[in-house]
């Protein structure tokens, strides 16, 4: 396993349009997180997934923006009639769950950049 | 008020000079002190990290969190070029998601 992939790397939309983002975790991470990063910004906490079950949203999700984890396995991240502000480093994170006493790093894939023209 | 404050220079410094780095908070329920490294339009990655108050060292990284003042802090010694890079510290508590609430990011550039 090469670590956490997303796909795409790079995305171009309009306007009003609607943009799906794919993440895959390391296999054996049950926590699955999604994170957004503006430019000059540290990223910002959006969502996270343990197993199949979103058990957490930021208030920065607002309700044109869906997240999935079907299976506990890859993670989609939809975004319905963007907007200009949209226009963001989208990044995903995956963890085992943090057990008593243990640490438990989130590993980050590359981030998916998103411009909304 | 941001929970993280993280000063976003850009700071420049020579080859071999020590750099600090340093975060403050205000969230008492943070537990877990993370510094990342992040190069252009790549995705975070872990340095070290910190449970609670203390010190920690790492080859040439040395992390120190002091609770009671909510300040942590990021030597590098010997700096290197290939040290440049965005660094952003990151903290999270033991409860719910523990999602990593991160600073701004310090851009640091090592000039040969």
């Amino acid at each position: 396993d090469t670590g956490v992939s997303q796909d795409p790397r790079h995305k171009i939309t309009k306007r009003g349009q609607n943009v799906t983002f794919r993440c895959d975790p390391i296999s054996e991470h049950n926590r699955l997180y999604w994170y957004r990063q503006t430019l000059g910004q540290g990223p910002e906490f959006l969502t996270y997934f343990q197993n199949e079950a979103q058990l957490e949203k930021s208030r920065l999700l607002s309700d044109r923006f869906s997240a999935e984890r079907p299976k506990g396995s890859f993670s989609t991240l939809e975004i319905q009639r963007t907007e200009q502000g949209d226009s963001a480093m989208y990044l995903c994170a995956s963890s085992l769950a943090w057990t008593s006493g243990t640490y438990n790093e989130q590993f980050f894939g590359p981030g998916t950049r998103l411009t909304v023209l | 008020q941001k929970e993280v404050e993280q000063d976003p220079g850009p700071l420049s410094v020579p080859e071999g000079a020590i750099v600090s780095l340093n975060c403050t908070y205000s969230n008492s329920a943070f537990q877990y002190f993370m510094w990342y490294r992040q190069y252009s339009r790549k995705g975070p990655e872990l340095l070290m990290y910190t449970y609670s108050s203390g010190n920690k060292e790492d080859g040439r990284f040395t992390a120190q969190v002091d609770k009671s003042s909510k300040y942590i802090s990021l030597f590098i010694r010997d700096s290197q070029p290939s040290d440049s890079a965005t660094y952003l510290c990151a903290m999270s508590s033991l409860q719910g998601a523990q999602k990593l609430v991160f600073g701004q990011g310090t851009r640091l550039t090592i000039n040969p």
